[in-house]
């Protein structure tokens, strides 16, 4: 069953800051992140592991949830460079990588 | 370099004309994986494959077939073409134990 995403669409001014969130329905193994630039192919930036660890590289980290079978990206201080769609995935363990419908941000100068 | 290979990168074609989208990883992965995307729908799984001739349907099947023959390869395949299956089509692979999946560049399809 498909991961469900929230907000669908996020506008920001460069150097504020954002969430996006990712819910499951179903106990989840794994929490993958990834960024889609317009007509190109979805680029990975995490996997969060069910345990409750939090990631990050630089400026963006994530968390997971396991309990609440959630998980959130956090853009900090955002750039133009990170506008693009932002997919969450999730797999279970019976179930391979299933994607959100994804989340539109939009940095402006 | 790893990377996974989609050819062609567009096509525009007509309805019922038979066509093959190739797709090959040099990864070495067991699992691959084919998805459309539509605004606003996301990332739509097709069929995945966990490994040779293991093939198995994914949410939106219908009017596609695949095949599994060798590790590297895993094409896509339009029987017959109709225009609902315009899309942005994308072939990705996967490694074993908590790995990302790797995405090709994309195929758009057009169907007149």
């Amino acid at each position: 069953q498909q991961p469900v995403q929230s907000p669908q669409a996020v506008i920001l001014r460069e150097g504020e800051d954002a969430v996006i969130n990712c819910s499951s329905s179903k106990a989840l193994y794994s929490v993958h992140w990834y960024r889609q630039k317009h007509g190109e192919a979805p680029v990975f930036l995490m996997i969060l592991l069910k345990g409750g660890e939090q990631k990050g590289h630089e400026k963006i980290s994530a968390s997971f949830n396991e309990k609440k079978q959630q998980s959130s990206l956090y853009l900090t201080a955002s750039q133009l460079s990170y506008s693009g769609t932002y997919f969450c995935g999730t797999e279970t363990p019976i179930s391979r990588l299933t994607f959100g419908e994804g989340t539109q941000l939009t940095v402006n100068p | 370099e790893a990377q996974v290979t989609q050819n062609p990168r567009y096509l525009i074609t007509v309805t019922g004309k038979k066509l093959t989208v190739t797709c090959s990883q040099n990864m070495n992965h067991e699992y691959m994986s084919w998805y459309r995307q539509d605004p606003g729908l996301g990332l739509r799984q097709i069929y995945y494959s966990m490994n040779v001739e293991v093939t198995d349907k994914g949410d939106v099947p219908e009017g596609y077939k695949v095949s599994r023959k060798e590790k590297r390869n895993f094409p896509l395949i339009l029987e017959s073409p109709s225009p609902n299956q315009t899309s942005l089509y994308f072939c990705a692979s996967q490694g074993q134990g908590n790995q990302p999946q790797h995405f090709g560049d994309g195929t758009r399809l057009s169907i007149l």
